[in-house]
């Protein structure tokens, strides 16, 4: 009975570049929300998705940033042209309604 | 903004004693409240929730507590055990909003053998 499921867990990236982060829900869950932790703080909301579909992205960055959640596959965040500040954990949860989130172990993405 | 407030950045106790952590709110459109706990490099790992319609929750060890005129939520643990040390986590939703958590920012609690 797997848990959330993020790949890779670490991630390095150069300025400039791109970052793809992964996540695949619980089986049975249609729900996927995405977190990003700074350095010495909490988590902060930053999409919530379910098949095909864009719930809530108000705390998306409104630039280099999307996510999406395909009919296959796991659910993506992308980062384009990543910068210094975007180093950060990312962590993926799921739930199968709205109700308790479960979360994956998370991907570390470092920006050099 | 901060909706979800946990003052206490860290918390020492002896192994056997009860653990504490506490977590203040301001929204008062919460209605569902959650601790997770946190151990480095993994993802926060749920532990106990409460309904807003509801004043306590028990888990074995684990009991939250919420005062919804205060605005005030907390966990007890006990009896704690070392392996309870990590980041705790308090977390609220309002089932009016998308469901998004909306979390404090942690404490780190470390209890003593």
């Amino acid at each position: 009975n797997a848990g959330v499921m993020q790949n890779p867990r670490h991630l390095v990236r150069r300025r400039g570049q791109e970052a793809r982060l992964r996540c695949s829900p619980m089986k049975g869950h249609s729900h996927v929300y995405w977190y990003r932790q700074l350095p010495e703080e909490g988590l902060k909301f930053m999409v919530y998705l379910q098949k095909e579909n864009i719930i809530d992205e108000s705390g998306m960055p409104k630039e280099r940033f999307s996510a999406e959640f395909p009919k296959e596959g796991p659910s993506i965040l992308r980062i384009q042209q990543v910068v210094r500040g975007d180093s950060a954990a990312y962590f993926c949860a799921s739930s199968r309604g709205q109700e308790t989130q479960y979360f994956g172990p998370g991907t570390r993405l470092l920006v050099l | 903004d901060q909706q979800v407030k946990q003052n206490s950045p860290s918390l020492s106790v002896q192994e056997g004693r009860i653990s504490i952590l506490n977590c203040d709110y301001t929204n008062s459109m919460f209605d569902y409240f959650l601790w997770y706990k946190k151990y480095p490099a993994e993802g926060p790992t749920f532990l106990i929730s409460i309904s807003s319609i509801k004043d306590k929750n028990e888990d074995g060890r684990f009991t939250v507590f919420l005062n919804k005129s205060a605005k005030h939520l907390s966990l007890h643990i006990v009896p704690s055990q070392p392996g309870d040390s990590a980041v705790y986590f308090c977390a609220a939703i309002s089932s009016g909003n998308t469901g998004k958590l909306i979390f404090g920012q942690g404490t780190t609690l470390q209890v003593k053998p």
